[in-house]
């Protein structure tokens, strides 16, 4: 497909445990985007990611998020040791990078995460 | 910090009356985007002003950016059931490529 995709769509997890996030974004787009969307609420951006740069994680709340990305591909979001306050949609987005004025995000379907 | 906040934040019209939101943003904006989130999905891309005192519209959604490129409104026309959702808008921070959403107006539209 030519959009950006996420998986799992939805992850149940019980507290304590660490979950990893996927992200694939569109072919040939440099950036990346993770945002944490509580239900209800607005976008948190939590890290970004652009080409070989190194990565803004200045919205990670705690060290128990990280993510990483390989080149210009595919992206995880991992979160250790959960707690019930990480429960929420993780939304991936990519742009295609390399201009200030194309700041368009195509976002993905998101992965729903319930920590129990 | 950098803010970009938005009013008010949640609607409720009825079907064919006018709705618009507000978006005011600390520092003036290189360009605005606005988003719609319908219930349940993820947020798709509106529309990007660039230019100061710019007016786009698509259909009976109307958009503008302010004169000092720091503030944007979002209106429509006749509202329909269709409309419903969550819309945000957003910049990018300023000397970065961090893009910050605001908060969002959610609309909800009885028929």
């Amino acid at each position: 497909g030519a959009g950006v995709s996420q998986s799992p769509s939805n992850k149940v997890t019980e507290k304590g445990k660490d979950v990893e996030l996927r992200c694939d974004p569109i072919s040939g787009h440099t950036a990346l985007y993770w945002y944490r969307q509580r239900l209800g609420q607005g976008l948190e951006f939590l890290i970004y990611f652009q080409g070989n740069s190194a990565p803004d994680k200045s919205g990670l709340p705690s060290d128990r998020f990280s993510a990483e990305r390989t080149g210009e591909s595919v992206s995880t979001l991992t979160i250790q040791r959960t707690q019930q306050e990480d429960s929420a949609v993780y939304l991936c987005a990519s742009n295609p990078g390399g201009s200030r004025l194309t700041d368009t995000q195509y976002f993905g379907p998101g992965t729903r995460l319930t920590v129990l | 910090g950098q803010q970009v906040m938005q009013i008010p934040q949640y609607q409720h019209v009825q079907e064919g009356e006018d709705f618009t939101t507000y978006c005011n943003s600390s520092t003036t904006l290189s360009n605005i985007q606005w988003y719609k989130q319908r219930p349940g999905g993820h947020p798709v891309f509106l529309i990007q002003l660039v230019k100061s005192g710019e007016v786009k519209k698509q259909k009976r959604l109307t958009f503008q950016f302010g004169e000092a490129k720091k503030n944007s409104s979002l209106h429509i026309t006749a509202t329909q059931t269709t409309d419903v959702g969550t819309y945000f808008c957003a910049g990018p921070r300023t000397g970065g490529f961090k893009t910050i959403f605001g908060a969002g107006t959610r609309l909800f539209v009885k028929a």
